[in-house]
């Protein structure tokens, strides 16, 4: 099994330019996750799919714009990217939303380093 | 408002020296505590989840424990290959997919 995988590993982009990250999960997961991470900042949640079909924003929504293609793959756009999205983005999956008293493990992809210029 | 905060941003231990990660967390009620270990230019590692107040979990030479404001990682004879960042999250009860996660704490471990 691959896991959680993430495409492009790096990229560099203008301002204005608008780009795709793709993110794929081999765990059969229900629940799929952006992150980014900033120096100093920790990791913030961008948007999130609980579930097949449904996506909901997270603490860092605005920029950023996501598709739920299917069971294994969950996409983040940048319309029109502006120097501040300059991060590491993180793609991760879960089995199902946290359960009390399971290990609601999130599964992270390797990342993608994003600057613009 | 929810917020993390770990301490300290930087740790250098050496092997064999113990010492623990501390974790303080604001919270309008606890779904549950995570810590995760980052290693340079990878994605985070699960390594434990607690719940409630007192809850412990161990892994080889790490024990988390958990009160109502904070949680430690306690590092038993670290060794260099423990050298990563050490991140802490916490779900909140409004929420069964948020985390809201700590800048984490950098631990070197020299030989």
């Amino acid at each position: 099994n691959a896991g959680v995988t993430q495409t492009p590993k790096f990229q560099v982009l203008k301002t204005g330019q608008s780009m795709t990250l793709q993110c794929a999960q081999d765990m059969n997961h229900n629940s799929m996750y952006w992150y980014r991470q900033d120096p100093g900042m920790g990791l913030r949640l961008i948007y999130y799919s609980a579930s097949e079909g449904t996506t909901d924003k997270g603490e860092v929504p605005n920029g950023y714009n996501v598709s739920r293609l299917n069971k294994r793959e969950f996409s983040l756009r940048l319309e029109s990217a502006a120097p501040s999205q300059t991060s590491v983005y993180f793609c991760a999956s879960s089995e199902s939303g946290i359960k009390a008293g399971v290990r609601n493990e999130q599964f992270f992809g390797p990342g993608t380093r994003l600057t613009v210029l | 408002e929810d917020q993390v905060t770990q301490s300290p941003e930087a740790l250098r231990l050496q092997e064999g020296e113990s010492s623990s990660l501390n974790c303080s967390y604001t919270v309008s009620g606890l779904r549950g505590l995570f810590w995760y270990r980052q290693d340079p230019g990878k994605g985070p590692e699960f390594l434990f989840t607690l719940y409630s107040a007192g809850e412990e979990k161990e892994k080889e030479r790490l024990k988390a424990t958990l009160t109502k404001k904070e949680s430690f990682l306690h590092i038993t004879a670290p060794k260099p290959e423990d050298s990563a960042t050490y991140l802490c999250a916490v779900a909140p009860m409004d929420s069964s997919y948020k985390l809201i996660f700590g800048s984490g704490t950098r631990l070197l471990v020299r030989p």
